[in-house]
């Protein structure tokens, strides 16, 4: 069975620049969970998305949005790119929100220059 | 408001032998769960063990158990027979039903010496 998939691997953009990240849950998963990892530090939750509609938003700006499809895989969208958005963009999906079974994707890394 | 604290940066154990990776957290909430994930240089935040508050049974998973204190709000993982391969980053999360958030800990980089 396919784990999560995300992508690109790798991205670099410019400041003012948008970006879109990819995520593909695994089969039969209907909750998707972003999270931002700064180097050296634990991952922050960003947004999760359940049977479509957003479930919850962590405390980061309106720059960023997500959005999940009919199928389940979700897109986060970056606005505005600061040389601070510079992370690891890892997705997480699950059964349903609660379920507390995470799995987590490999990430995207994504560079601000 | 929900926090994990980690507050060993890093630790160094020699293969074969028992390391602990401690970690306290703060709730007001009853019912949660609480993990460790690793992550190796590979980046994939990997499930270690996963244990629920309700339960007073520590979880164990192969050579990884967990000491689970609730009074206390402490949650260490305990690595017996420590390998090579268990050379990686090690995260304390905390979940509720409340908002289904993961909150991590700062983590804890983990070296296991030949």
């Amino acid at each position: 069975d396919a784990g999560v998939t995300q992508s690109p691997t790798h991205l670099i953009k410019t400041r003012g620049q948008h970006v879109t990240l990819r995520c593909s849950p695994i089969s039969g998963h209907k909750s998707v969970s972003w999270y931002q990892q700064v180097l050296g530090q634990g991952p922050q939750f960003i947004f999760q998305y359940y049977e479509k509609e957003e479930r919850g938003r962590g405390n980061f700006p309106d720059r960023f949005s997500a959005r999940q499809f009919p199928n389940y895989s979700s897109e986060l969208n970056v606005n505005a790119l600061l040389l601070g958005d510079s992370a690891l963009y890892l997705c997480a999906s699950s059964p349903t929100p609660i379920s507390g079974g995470y799995t987590f994707g490999s990430g995207t890394r994504l560079t601000v220059v | 408001a929900q926090t994990v604290t980690q507050s060993q940066p890093e630790m160094s154990v020699q293969e074969a032998e028992t390391v602990t990776l401690s970690c306290t957290y703060d709730t007001s909430e009853s019912n949660y769960y609480l993990f460790w994930y690793k992550q190796p240089p590979s980046r994939q935040m990997i499930l270690v063990i996963r244990q629920e508050a309700y339960k007073q049974q520590n979880a164990t998973e192969n050579r990884f158990s967990v000491n689970f204190q609730k009074a206390a709000k402490s949650f260490s993982l305990k690595i017996s027979d420590s390998q090579l391969g268990d050379t990686a980053m090690y995260f304390c999360a905390f979940l509720t039903g409340a908002n289904s958030k993961l909150t991590f800990g700062k983590g804890i980089t983990l070296s296991v010496r030949p």
